[in-house]
């Protein structure tokens, strides 16, 4: 039951360049998105998320936009730098009501290596 | 800045034993959670803990589990009888509301079952 799809398991860029990250989802219940950092013995990290009214958030050097329509969701790191390199997990959270306890699913995660 | 502690950070255990994961949330939040990541896998959702129960399980937090906040600050994980299959990551989380809000996670407990 993959509800939220990280298609690509790694991702290589050079250093000062554009790293771009997606994330497709199914369910169309999901209503709150999260992108999270995980380095090696290491719980995930929260980056940036975005809710559903809105198509794109930014953070510095991070930006998640959302296309509600697709159902797809990408982060991208602008520059990118070597300390990016970690695994990026999309996660998604259902709409609040009755039954939403706040977990979250995840993606299978997307290996982000950044050459100096 | 606050943050979820966990330990053990590693516990080896042998099939069939009892083991008792350890978290301490964030002072402040309500909800908190337990989620999983076997190696090479993705992180799964196990649990969630609100008003002192478990307002979601998924269907691999079988009867083995339990969750418990003995003391207002800990919240543990317990494991009954121990498999080789639950050799995992297992990740504490809390948040201080259900929704519009990112978890916060703790480091990790490494179990491995032998």
């Amino acid at each position: 039951d993959q509800q939220v799809k990280q298609n690509s398991p790694s991702l290589s860029v050079q250093e000062g360049r554009i790293s771009i990250l997606n994330c497709d989802y199914t369910n169309s219940m999901f209503d709150y998105f999260l992108w999270y950092k995980k380095y090696p013995a290491e719980g995930p990290t929260f980056l940036i998320s975005i809710s559903s009214i809105k198509d794109k958030n930014e953070d510095g050097r991070f930006t998640v936009f959302l296309n509600k329509s697709a159902k797809h969701l990408s982060l991208h790191i602008v520059p990118s730098q070597p300390g990016d390199s970690a695994v990026y997990f999309c996660a998604a959270s259902p709409r609040p009501g009755s039954s939403n306890t706040g977990k979250l699913i995840f993606g299978q995660g997307t290996t982000l290596q950044v050459k100096p | 800045e606050p943050e979820v502690t966990q330990t053990p950070s590693h516990q080896v255990t042998q099939m069939g034993q009892e083991v008792i994961l350890r978290c301490v949330p964030i002072s402040n939040h309500l909800y908190f959670y337990w989620y999983r990541q076997i190696l090479g896998q993705k992180v799964e959702f196990l649990v969630s803990f609100y008003n002192n129960e478990i307002s979601e399980k998924s269907e691999i937090f079988d009867d083995q589990f339990s969750v418990e906040r003995p003391d207002g600050s800990n919240f543990t994980l317990k494991i009954r009888s121990t498999k080789l299959e639950d050799s995992a990551m297992y990740f504490c989380a809390s948040s201080p509301r259900v929704w519009d809000t990112e978890a916060f996670f703790g480091q990790g407990t490494r179990l491995t079952v032998v």
